[in-house]
């Protein structure tokens, strides 16, 4: 069975300043695609990146930026010149690839709650 | 953009009563899913559905059922709902794109309280 850890309940960061939130996970599979995951506050989760495990390039989106680690089954996500519309939980998944009778099940991390602070 | 719709924010309900939770999508979106959200749990997988009158149990399906008629419909209901069932609720959908499945989209999640 697979594992989403994420060892850090709560981060803070001052805004402009880059702040990287660790995710771990346990998996036998080799080709699966793991997920960060954004909920603002009372409001609704949207993806915020995807990479995809047999891809080396680490995936970016703007402000946002992974360091995937397969080997060591790591994951961490690094938002660089933070803002204040960057308060949010942040949640790490993982999701198997479709040729392994995958139906789109998210398997998620606890959830790092992050404070930007003006 | 892909809308996922949770008929409720808010609901508050007593023990023992039988309680229906909606959601809607309007993409055509195969896959459907429940979760339930719980602090320092991250989101719980209760059950989904890859078709119409298709489910399968997720990680706690226990004290809830499923129900899905319509393609865009997805209906999670607590039997008889017990003060540990409390929580937040959300629903999400996604599609399978040629041989694979695409990132989930969520609904607005509905913060249940069993009284």
């Amino acid at each position: 069975a697979q594992t989403v850890t994420q060892s850090q309940p709560e981060m803070s960061v001052q805004e402009a300043e880059t702040v990287t939130l660790s995710c771990t996970y346990d998996t036998s599979e080799s080709n699966y695609y793991l997920f960060w995951y954004k909920q603002p506050p009372s409001r609704q989760m949207i993806l915020v990146i995807r990479q995809e495990a047999y891809k080396q390039q680490n995936a970016t989106e703007n402000r946002f930026s992974v360091n995937f680690q397969k080997a060591a089954k790591s994951f961490s996500l690094k938002i660089s010149d933070s803002q204040l519309g960057d308060t949010a939980m942040y949640f790490c998944a993982f999701m198997k690839h479709a040729g392994s009778s995958n139906t789109g099940k998210l398997i998620f991390g606890q959830g790092t709650t992050l404070q930007v602070k003006p | 953009d892909v809308k996922v719709t949770q008929s409720s924010r808010y609901l508050v309900k007593r023990t023992g009563e039988k309680v229906f939770l909606e959601c809607v999508q309007d993409m055509d979106h195969e896959n459907m899913f429940w979760y339930r959200q719980d602090p320092g749990l991250g989101l719980r997988l209760i059950y989904f559905s890859y078709d119409v009158k298709m489910k399968e149990k997720g990680d706690i399906p226990e004290g809830y059922s499923v129900s899905r008629e319509k393609k865009e419909r997805f209906s999670l209901i607590l039997e008889s709902a017990s003060t540990n069932q409390t929580s937040m609720y959300l629903c999400a959908s996604s599609i399978l794109q040629g041989a694979d499945n695409q990132p989930q989209h969520f609904g607005d999640g509905t913060r249940l309280s069993i009284l």
